[in-house]
């Protein structure tokens, strides 16, 4: 069955330093993958989109890898603030369908 | 960016209750909204696809007559929950797509948070 796999153990880094989160998946063959935020009691909100012959992309602070040999994506927020701790969803969506699959997310916590 | 509501934020009542969620996409018209369900520290699972003229789709698992869904509008989609028991409450959050019903961006609700007694 299709899964989407990210670390479930929280993700604790210092203030400036870069945070690097995971999403690995199997059984699936997405025309895109996106990352969420989603803060405690809220939805997610949309972060960034690579479609799947795109092998990096950056947006201000953020940067996304997509390896589809791999099965892969990475997550990166450089010069990263504590007002980046939040937890950050990876999901998938492939070509014509409307389903997208989303991983459990990755808590991230950004100490001053 | 697009501004998706839901209403109510939350909501407790008592088991065999019915419950509705709405769901408005506030400045721009949605033919499809998703309604998923996410259990603490879990990802979200899609519930049920919203189609404005139509019957909505619904996940397999998933009960058509305890979730009802209404898409009564280009801008509004309700979800009701039937005869709610304890197992049904979880945090219930609605997307809209922006452009021409494709997925590749959602813009979710803030969620509406079900406790069931």
């Amino acid at each position: 069955s299709q899964k989407i796999e990210q670390n479930s153990e929280a993700l604790n880094i210092q203030e400036g330093k870069t945070a690097t989160l995971t999403c690995n998946y199997t059984n699936y063959s997405p025309a895109y993958l996106q990352w969420y935020r989603q803060d405690p009691g809220r939805g997610p909100v949309f972060l960034l989109l690579i479609r799947e012959n795109e092998k990096k992309k950056r947006k201000e602070r953020l940067k996304v890898t997509f390896d589809t040999t791999l099965k892969q994506s990475l997550f990166h927020i450089t010069a990263s603030q504590p007002a980046d701790s939040a937890t950050y969803l990876c999901a998938l969506l492939n070509t014509g369908g409307f389903k997208t699959i989303f991983g459990a997310g990755t808590r991230l916590f950004v100490k001053a | 960016g697009a501004v998706v509501s839901q209403h109510p934020s939350r909501v407790i009542c008592k088991s065999g209750t019915s419950v509705k969620i709405e769901c408005r996409s506030l400045d721009f018209q949605a033919t499809t909204m998703f309604w998923y369900r996410q259990f603490p520290k879990q990802s979200l699972m899609l519930m049920a696809t919203s189609n404005e003229g139509s019957k909505a789709t619904y996940e397999q698992g998933v009960e058509k007559d305890k979730f009802l869904i209404n898409h009564a509008s280009l801008t509004l989609s309700t979800l009701t929950v039937t005869s709610a028991h304890p197992e049904d409450s979880s945090f219930y959050i609605c997307s809209a797509p922006l452009a021409g019903g494709a997925q590749e961006t959602q813009y979710f609700g803030p969620g509406t948070r079900l406790l069931v007694l």
